[in-house]
C-alpha cells in the first residue's frame, strides 16, 4: 500500500500570507491529486498531476517523481481558504486512490 | 454544482435498523465509489463499480452493501451497524475506474449509529 503522509497537519496563517502544503508517497504513482474540503464535508478536486506544475489562479501545485514529493502552494491567502486539503496518491495498478490525513488551513483576517 | 448527488445528508439509525444510501451522478461517467471518512483518519475506499460491475471490495464489513443498477446510480445499504461505523460517507464518480481519472465527490451523508 502507497503511505502517503502530509505536513503540516495544522497550519494557520494571516491574510495575505503565502502557505505551502507537502506531501510525500512511499511507492510509484500514475498520479497524484489536490483536494479540498470545507466543513460541512463537500470535497472538490484541486489539481490532478503526474509531473511538473499546475497553477490555478491562486493556486499552485508541484511535483517531483524521482523526489516521491508534491506541494500544493497558496498565493495571497485569503480566509474563504480556509478548509482541509488532502493529497491523494493514485498507484500504478489497482483503482484505489490513497489518501493522506489531510492539513487543516486556517487563514485568519 | 458538483454534479453528484448524495441522500440524506443527515441519517441517525439505531443498530438494528436497515437503511439505505443513495447517489446519483449526472456527469456521465462510467465509474462510482464509496468511501468512508472516519474522525482523524484518512478517507477509507469502500466499494469501486466500473460500467456497473463491483471491481473493489476493501474488506468491507458484510454489514455494508452496495448496489449499482445503472452507471448513474449507486446505493450502499445498511443494516446492524456497529457504533463505530458512524462517519461521513462519500460517492464519487469518474469518466471510468482503473486510471488516474479526476474523480468528483458528492456533499455526504453523515451517519450516526446509536
Amino acid at each position: 500500500k502507497n503511505e502517503v503522509e502530509q505536513s503540516p497537519q495544522n497550519l494557520t496563517a494571516q491574510e495575505g500570507e503565502f502557505i505551502t502544503i507537502n506531501c510525500s508517497y512511499s511507492v510509484g504513482i500514475s498520479a497524484l491529486h489536490w483536494l479540498q474540503q470545507h466543513p460541512g464535508g463537500g470535497i472538490v478536486s484541486l489539481f490532478m498531476l503526474s509531473s511538473g506544475k499546475k497553477k490555478h489562479g491562486r493556486l499552485i501545485a508541484t511535483i517531483n517523481i524521482q523526489e516521491k514529493h508534491s506541494s500544493l502552494h497558496i498565493t495571497a491567502s485569503h480566509p474563504r481558504d480556509s478548509a482541509v486539503y488532502i493529497c491523494a496518491a493514485h498507484s500504478n495498478s489497482g483503482y484505489a486512490l490513497n489518501f493522506g490525513k489531510g492539513t487543516s488551513l486556517l487563514v485568519t483576517p | 454544482e458538483t454534479g453528484v448527488t448524495q441522500t440524506p445528508r443527515h441519517l441517525v439509525m439505531g443498530m438494528t435498523n436497515k437503511k439505505s444510501l443513495k447517489c446519483e451522478q449526472h456527469l456521465g461517467h462510467n465509474a462510482m465509489y464509496w468511501y468512508k471518512q472516519s474522525a482523524k483518519k484518512p478517507l477509507e475506499l469502500m466499494f469501486v463499480y466500473n460500467f456497473k460491475e463491483q471491481t473493489e471490495n476493501n474488506s468491507v464489513p458484510s454489514r455494508f452493501s452496495p448496489e449499482c443498477p445503472n452507471s448513474s446510480h449507486l446505493f450502499l445499504h445498511l443494516h446492524t451497524l456497529q457504533p463505530e461505523d458512524s462517519a461521513l460517507y462519500l460517492c464519487a464518480s469518474s469518466t471510468q475506474a482503473g486510471g488516474p481519472y479526476e474523480q468528483y465527490f458528492g456533499p455526504g451523508t453523515r451517519l450516526t449509529v446509536t
